[in-house]
């Protein structure tokens, strides 16, 4: 069936590092949503990509959509503590359901 | 405006028990979702409504069973508990799920233990 894997599992930096995420689709998907869950908390929703090769900034977070729509990414510049938790991609397949990745897990060290 | 309320917060069960997990949103969305979350697994769908009136299975159904009650809720019964449904779950809403799907909003989840 259609998977979506995110890469890595787990990541830990030093506050001030920068930090990157990856998602590979095994089908072309229709668009890319982000998530961040906070230890304990649940997923709250950053953004969504729809075009290929789209790029979206906010503040030090800087997302992909790549040209096949296979893959995305999510890149922190400059990691601050408030960055901790988790990040999920999640692919859309056209219509209701949304494929999770695993989610990649960031820890900051201050 | 409450956004998505989950109820109870947790739950332990003991194996062959039944309960339902309660969800309901006030923001007038048409598609609700349950999934659950389990360690290194990410979020799995179980089921869906994509609109009052209907539902659908999603990856992993089996030993789970929803109620679209109205608009505004959408219930999950386990009718006999067993230690693999040991789990996060989480209700989610969207406005509708189009082509693109939408943006989901999440409840707080429910964190159940079953021994």
């Amino acid at each position: 069936g259609q998977q979506v894997m995110q890469i890595p599992q787990y990541q830990h930096v030093q506050e001030g590092e920068d930090f990157t995420t990856y998602c590979n689709s095994s089908t072309t998907l229709s668009n890319i949503q982000w998530y961040k869950q906070r230890p304990g908390g649940h997923p709250v929703f950053l953004i969504q990509l729809v075009k290929s090769g789209e790029v979206k900034k906010q503040k030090r977070l800087t997302f992909q959509f790549g040209e096949a729509k296979k893959n995305s990414s999510l890149h922190i510049t400059a990691t601050q503590t408030t960055d901790v938790g988790t990040y999920f991609c999640a692919g859309g397949t056209g219509g209701f359901k949304t494929i999770f990745g695993a989610g990649t897990r960031l820890f900051v060290k201050a | 405006n409450a956004g998505v309320t989950q109820t109870p917060k947790f739950q332990v069960l003991k194996t062959g028990q039944s309960m339902t997990l309660q969800c309901a949103q006030d923001m007038n969305h048409n598609s609700m979702y349950w999934y659950r979350q389990d360690p290194g697994m990410g979020l799995r769908l179980i089921y869906y409504s994509a609109s009052e009136g209907t539902t659908d299975k999603g990856e992993v159904p089996n030993g789970y069973n929803v109620s679209r009650l109205n608009k505004r809720e959408f219930s999950l019964r386990l009718e006999s508990a067993a230690p693999s449904q040991t789990s996060v779950y989480f209700c989610a809403s969207s406005v509708t799920g189009g082509f693109f799907s939408d943006t989901q909003y999440f409840g707080p989840g429910t964190r159940l233990t079953v021994l």
